[in-house]
């Protein structure tokens, strides 16, 4: 079946601007994740959902970082006001349902390129 | 916290050489542990994974790990590489609980000469 996909693979952006980044997961599955992957920081965990309880925000830097799942599927993360430190390469994960004591493997996106100028 | 080293932060091997890349965790707990590899140009995808267990675990394309709890240890071995294996490999730990994030290590560039 399709993998988890994210939109658009590539994007540009004046520093202060706003930019929104989208991610479709894998059908079925009920976990998403979002992470970033910088030179010097490697990958780092963004945040999580699942289902309708509270997003693990945990690993957003900053306030100007927010993200959203409608519907339980799509996300989108939003960075305001963009400073060149979030220049990276974003990167969508989902799986299945995470239970307390049980892992599932996580599926990951093509990611999306960010370049703040 | 939790966090995962990796040793080896560039590789260079010529083909039919034996590889292994070092990764230590640091987590008390019960943990899952995983390696992921990205091919020039492509994402990530795994390449095997420990939940329980035989804690030598064998992946795709001839690699295998074991888990050595004594030793927070998660290595990485291929008996003969190719030149194909040219990628970066990330190992990656979650302590369980309720969101199952993973924790990378800083990830090793292996590149093979053919």
């Amino acid at each position: 079946g399709a993998g988890v996909s994210q939109s658009p693979s590539n994007k540009v952006t004046e520093k202060g601007k706003d930019v929104e980044l989208r991610c479709d997961p894998i059908s079925g599955h009920t976990a998403l994740y979002w992470y970033r992957q910088s030179l010097g920081q490697g990958l780092e965990f963004l945040i999580y959902f699942q289902g309708n309880s509270a997003p693990d925000k945990s690993g957003l830097p900053s306030d100007r970082f927010s993200a959203e799942r409608t519907g339980g599927s799509v996300s989108t993360l939003t960075i305001q006001r963009t400073q060149q430190e979030d220049s990276a390469v974003y990167l969508c994960a989902s799986s299945h349902r995470i239970t307390i004591g049980g892992a599932y493997e996580q599926y990951f996106g093509p990611g999306t390129r960010l370049t703040v100028t | 916290a939790q966090s995962v080293s990796q040793h080896n932060h560039h590789v260079i091997l010529s083909e039919a050489a034996s590889l292994e890349l070092g990764c230590n965790y640091s987590y008390g707990g019960t943990v899952n542990l995983f390696w992921y590899v990205q091919y020039p140009g492509q994402h990530l995808q795994l390449l095997l994974k420990y939940f329980s267990g035989d804690p030598l675990v064998k992946g795709i394309k001839g690699f295998e790990a074991e888990f050595i709890k004594s030793k927070f240890s998660f290595n990485l071995r291929k008996p003969s590489v190719q030149w194909s294996d040219t990628a970066e490999y990330f190992c990656a730990v979650n302590g369980g609980g309720a969101t199952n994030k993973l924790i990378f290590g800083t990830g090793t560039l292996l590149a093979v000469q053919p």
